[in-house]
């Protein structure tokens, strides 16, 4: 059973920094590319991050670009998401997403990032 | 970036009954994706590659379309398919999503 669980949410402040966590069991994590997808709490559904399957490859948009690295470690199967100069309009719940022929096949249960001073 | 507009914003069904919602793209798309999601859950894959239905997906459920313009149908309304639709695109970056279709139980 494909299983994805985040952690590493919190409260920070704006201009803050936090790391985000994504422990990945149930398939061959090293074969495919992970996204983390955030949900803003008007429940608005956006992408921020992707990383090919060996993890040479990284895309973002331009809202997080600068601010947000996605990196993983396929030894110990884990996605992760560091993210800098927070802002108020990153608040939001960040899934980790495993993407496959052009959609995320499987969510994790998310954890909540509160940008707020 | 591809803009999906999900139309309508919110919507209700009695039971057995046939609901359309759609998803228009800004630009044309090669397929459309489709995820349900209720309260304090994750979405969940519901329709990809426009019309084949995730894992598990009553077969009451069918997707269509092409170009700019998709469709989500629910032949008979049932009450647990109450819930919030989103439509996703990634034929050209960055992946994008719609604002959401939600729908009552009537």
């Amino acid at each position: 059973e494909v299983q994805l669980v985040e952690s590493g949410g919190g409260l920070v402040k704006p201009g803050g920094s936090l790391k985000l966590s994504c422990a990945a069991s149930g398939f061959t994590f090293s074969s495919y590319a992970m996204s983390w997808v955030r949900q803003s709490p008007e429940k608005r559904l956006e992408w921020v991050a992707e990383i090919s399957s060996g993890g040479s490859y990284t895309y973002y948009p331009d809202t997080v670009t600068g601010r947000f690295t996605i990196s993983r470690d396929n030894a110990k199967n884990t996605l992760y998401l560091e993210m800098s100069s927070l802002r108020s309009e990153d608040t939001a719940m960040y899934y980790c997403a495993r993407a496959s022929s052009g959609y995320f096949d499987y969510w994790g249960q998310g954890t909540t990032l509160t940008v707020s001073s | 970036q591809i803009v999906l507009t999900q139309s309508p914003a919110l919507m209700s069904a009695s039971p057995g009954e046939k609901v359309t919602m759609t998803c228009s793209a800004s630009s044309s798309v090669s397929y459309m994706y489709w995820y349900q999601q209720k309260p304090r859950s994750s979405p969940k894959p519901w329709i990809y590659l426009t019309s084949n239905l995730a894992s598990g997906v009553p077969a009451r459920f069918s997707g269509s379309g092409s170009g700019t313009s998709y469709s989500l149908t629910i032949s008979s309304m049932e009450a647990e398919d109450a819930a919030t639709y989103y439509c996703q695109q990634w034929s050209s970056n960055p992946p994008t999503f719609g604002a959401g279709t939600k729908l009552e139980l009537k």
